[in-house]
């Protein structure tokens, strides 16, 4: 079965620091492009930023929003995918969704989400 | 960055109805167009893809069209599993850009 985890949300005060994980199960993940996605409460849908596959270069790409501030990376030995979080802001709270990025299908396959809070 | 809009952004409507979403991309992207439905408290899962091409597994009642700009989703016969809200979603270019959302609520 494809399948997307998203894992490591939680409570965090304004300027701390998380790591979110993805772990990925039932296709190649080595070969995937890879997006992290995000929705506030109440809100729309919102890409991240993306990684490319490592065959592909590896490089990531970033919203302006968490330019500087996020950082996506994977560890294809593993299959999974995660994004650490640093600097956090009250406007970071959301459920973020790690989802494949394909040039064809686009976000094809989505995990189920993982919240985060921003709040002191 | 490329702006995606979407109309309605809500709409009623009855089993058994014709639905029609429309999405315009602030400059062309081509058939670069995705479209997303999620109901509350769920992922999002994606229904088409290239503008026009169902996702394994959609039902054919879903069907979209559109070129360019100018983008539309359809529900030929909306059944109760379809309320929900639809994105659209242009991978053109990054950033990638979302439509603000339809709800599709019962009449």
């Amino acid at each position: 079965e494809v399948q997307l985890v998203e894992s490591g949300g939680g409570l965090v005060k304004p300027g701390g620091s998380l790591r979110l994980s993805c772990a990925a199960s039932g296709f190649t993940f080595s070969n995937a492009w890879m997006s992290w996605v995000r929705q506030a409460p109440g809100k729309g849908l919102e890409w991240v930023g993306r990684i490319k596959s490592k065959t592909d270069g590896g490089t990531t790409d970033y919203a302006a929003p968490v330019k500087g501030r996020f950082t996506i990376s994977r560890d294809d030995s593993k299959n999974t995918l995660y994004l650490q979080m640093n600097s956090l802001k009250t406007e970071d709270t959301a459920v973020y969704y790690c989802t494949t990025d394909l040039e064809i299908r686009a976000f094809d396959i989505w995990g189920q989400g993982t919240m985060v809070t921003v709040s002191s | 960055d490329i702006q995606m809009t979407q109309s309605p952004s809500s709409l009623s409507a009855s089993v058994g109805d014709r639905v029609t979403i429309t999405c315009r991309a602030s400059q062309g992207i081509s058939s670069w167009l995705a479209w997303y439905q999620q109901k509350p408290e769920k992922a999002p899962k994606s229904l088409i893809y290239a503008a026009s091409s169902l996702q394994s597994g959609v039902p054919s009642r879903f069907s979209g069209s559109g070129s360019g700009t100018d983008f539309t989703l359809t529900i030929s016969s909306l059944q109760p599993e379809d309320f929900a809200t639809y994105y659209c979603q242009q991978y053109n270019s990054y950033p990638r850009t979302f439509g603000p959302g339809t709800k599709v609520d019962i009449k």
